[in-house]
């Protein structure tokens, strides 16, 4: 049930640009995207919602396919902060509550 | 305006005492959560209150765990008898609404270690 993010890892330079993406086998209300530091706690970036609405900073771009029950989260001209393991959460649809159900995480790393 | 507030950041317990952990939402959030963050893993989904009530609790152990909320006061994640199984960072999220579609923000955490 736990969402799968991929790549699993990568490395970029400065400058460069990234796509994160998450799949479930479930249909989905809501995705929501976080980044966390090492030690620190996940910071909110992204929601996208069924329907097309999102809520979120304003340099960062993320995509929802509701049929494929995919998003993915587009980081552009990356800088040294974006390092991070970044986490989709997901709502079921048809679920009671906003509980969010956390993805296997992507390890960013932005070298100089 | 104070973000989440999660104390103590810190917290070390012998195998068989008892972790309380605490959490106030953000101002005018009345909706929190909680999830565990095992070291190495992702975050687990624990439960999810409302002021005096507890709204889903699917991701509580059936046993030694317990939440609360109370109508004044932090909400409160309470483990009896810890093991070290339990060592892991406890993160509370909170939300301006419970129905899908509002933005959760967490907290610091609170890093529980069991010796």
């Amino acid at each position: 049930q736990q969402p799968v993010q991929s790549p699993q890892a990568v490395i970029l330079r400065e400058g460069e640009d990234a796509v994160i993406n998450c799949s479930s086998s479930k249909a989905l209300y809501s995705v929501h995207w976080y980044r966390q530091k090492h030690g620190e706690a996940p910071v909110f970036l992204m929601i996208l919602l069924k329907g097309g609405e999102q809520k979120g900073h304003e340099k960062i771009s993320a995509s929802f396919n509701e049929k494929k029950q995919q998003s993915s989260l587009y980081l552009t001209a990356s800088q040294l902060s974006y390092s991070g393991t970044y986490f989709c959460g997901t709502v079921n649809y048809g679920g009671a509550t906003n509980k969010l159900i956390f993805g296997t995480g992507t390890l960013l790393a932005v070298q100089p | 305006n104070a973000g989440v507030m999660q104390n103590p950041r810190h917290l070390v317990r012998r195998r068989g005492q008892e972790a309380r952990l605490r959490c106030s939402p953000m101002k005018g959030h009345s909706h929190v959560y909680w999830y565990r963050q095992l070291p190495e893993e992702g975050l687990k989904f624990m439960v999810y209150l409302q002021k005096e009530n507890i709204i889903d609790e699917s991701g509580m152990p059936k046993e030694r765990f317990s939440a609360e909320f109370p109508k004044e006061g932090p909400s409160i994640l309470r483990i009896q008898q810890v093991v070290r199984g339990d060592s892991a960072a406890y993160f509370c999220a909170s939300s301006p609404g419970g129905t899908v579609g509002y933005e959760q923000y967490f907290g610091p955490g609170t890093r529980l270690t069991v010796t």
